[in-house]
């Protein structure tokens, strides 16, 4: 069994702001992590994605994630918010070869000036 | 370079009226899934498929049913419309490797009056 807890429905943050997002998985194999960005009326655009190699993944628009096996944890973070960082934020994990993937319930971050 | 498309973007059904949502993919992934996305719950998994013939329920598939005759299709059928089925559709694709990326299509926004 799977499952993905996001910790915080919204998520406000001023524009130059640090980012925090927090995702807490539960896997019974080794996982693989992925967080996703939803802009308004739009599909869902990979951000970036653990698989096994390094614990730091960077992703695209300055985002990064760290994977804590320890803390079954795979936060979301960005050093300083931009306006365009506006958007719904899904974690997901997939746990194995042919396996689906689930989705946590999302965080929306806000960014206001 | 289309990825994964879905049709239709918009439609509105009758209570108890039939309809089928398509999906196709060009990336030759044998992985293919359908979900739903509904304010504060995050996407929930209908159906999924690992290759043509094979398919499995997910977290909500009652009301769906779904079929995958060829590796490209996968359509989602919704056998007699209700007010609950009200929400944005989404299908998805990847190769079957867990770490591979899904990559999901631009959804399709299904009203039932």
């Amino acid at each position: 069994a799977q499952s993905v807890t996001q910790l915080g429905s919204h998520v406000s943050v001023s524009e130059g702001a640090l980012v925090l997002l927090r995702c807490n998985y539960s896997s019974s194999v080794p996982p693989y992590l992925f967080w996703y960005v939803q802009y308004p009326n739009q599909g869902l655009q990979l951000l970036l994605k653990y698989t096994s190699a390094a614990t730091l993944v960077k992703g695209i628009n300055g985002f990064e994630a760290e994977f804590k096996k320890s803390e079954t944890s795979f936060h979301l973070t960005k050093p300083s918010a931009h306006m365009s960082d506006a958007a719904e934020y899904f974690c997901a994990v997939r746990s194995g070869t042919a396996s689906k993937l689930t989705f946590g319930t999302g965080t929306r971050l806000q960014v206001t000036l | 370079n289309a990825g994964v498309t879905q049709t239709p973007k918009f439609q509105v059904l009758k209570t108890g009226q039939s309809m089928t949502l398509q999906c196709a993919q060009d990336m030759n992934h044998e992985y293919m899934s359908w979900y739903r996305q509904d304010p504060g719950m995050g996407l929930r998994l209908i159906h999924y498929s690992v290759g043509a013939g094979i398919t499995d329920q997910g977290e909500v598939p009652n009301g769906y049913n779904v079929s995958r005759s060829t590796t490209e299709d996968f359509p989602l059928r919704l056998l007699s419309a209700a007010p609950s089925q009200t929400s944005v559709y989404f299908c998805a694709s990847s190769y079957v490797d867990g770490g591979n990326t899904i990559y999901f299509g631009e959804g399709s926004w299904l009203t039932v009056v």
